[in-house]
């Protein structure tokens, strides 16, 4: 059974604040980490495929490396403002890129 | 990309029946999943949804119970059938279309009551 646990479980942080989380995986058999985001009601939007060990990838404000011989990947936002408050993903994907094992997620919550 | 549209979108159906979930991809994909998400807990992969073929499961789940059909490349059912308070979940269509990014609908919000 493949584990992919997020940490924290949820974080509550002040407008303007940077924070990140973190992503633990199988360091066996990786293919692929891939982070989503995901409001209520609408469809996990895909943030970042990160493929090769040392990865860093950045979308505006929000930034992920990842280190797949620890097995781990962080996702960092900047200068988080409401608009970010979501619920982040992380899963793992190993052999076949396209079968995904999620975490539960972080849910940040991004108080004006 | 691919944009993913599901329906319904939400429903409250009553234990014992059977509910039918559709996933319309806006372009031809290679590969459809669909996933599920109870309460509490992680997405997990239901079942690969191949086209013109039976899907494959994933440890757990049974054709019986989750019934997909592909009938071509931009669309797949999912149906739930005879459903009892645990089924109550999200179930998310996803597909992928030969790159790296796997893209999700919106869900389908189920309550069995």
């Amino acid at each position: 059974i493949l584990n992919v646990e997020q940490s924290p479980q949820s974080l509550h942080v002040q407008e303007g604040d940077s924070t990140n989380f973190t992503c633990s995986f199988p360091s066996s058999n990786f293919y692929a980490l891939h982070w989503y985001r995901w409001e209520t009601a609408k469809s996990p939007e895909a943030l970042f495929v990160m493929t090769l060990n040392g990865d860093e990838k950045k979308k505006g404000r929000i930034s992920a490396t990842l280190n797949t011989k620890e097995g781990y990947s962080y996702l960092y936002i900047k200068g988080s403002q409401p608009e970010d408050s979501a619920t982040y993903l992380c899963a793992f994907s190993g052999g076949s890129n396209y079968k995904l094992t999620f975490g539960k997620g972080t849910l940040l919550t991004v108080n004006p | 990309s691919a944009v993913i549209s599901q329906k319904p979108s939400r429903d409250i159906c009553q234990r014992g029946t059977s509910l039918t979930i559709q996933c319309q991809v806006d372009s031809q994909v290679t590969m459809m999943f669909w996933y599920r998400q109870q309460p509490g807990q992680s997405l997990t992969l239901i079942a690969t949804a191949n086209q013109g073929s039976e899907a494959t499961y994933e440890s757990g789940f049974v054709i019986d119970k989750f019934p997909i059909s592909r009938p071509n490349l931009t669309f797949s059912t999912l149906t739930v059938s005879n459903m009892s308070p645990e089924d109550s979940s999200i179930y998310l269509c996803s597909a992928g279309t030969g790159g790296n990014t796997i893209y999700f609908g919106e869900g389908s919000w189920l309550t069995v009551v």
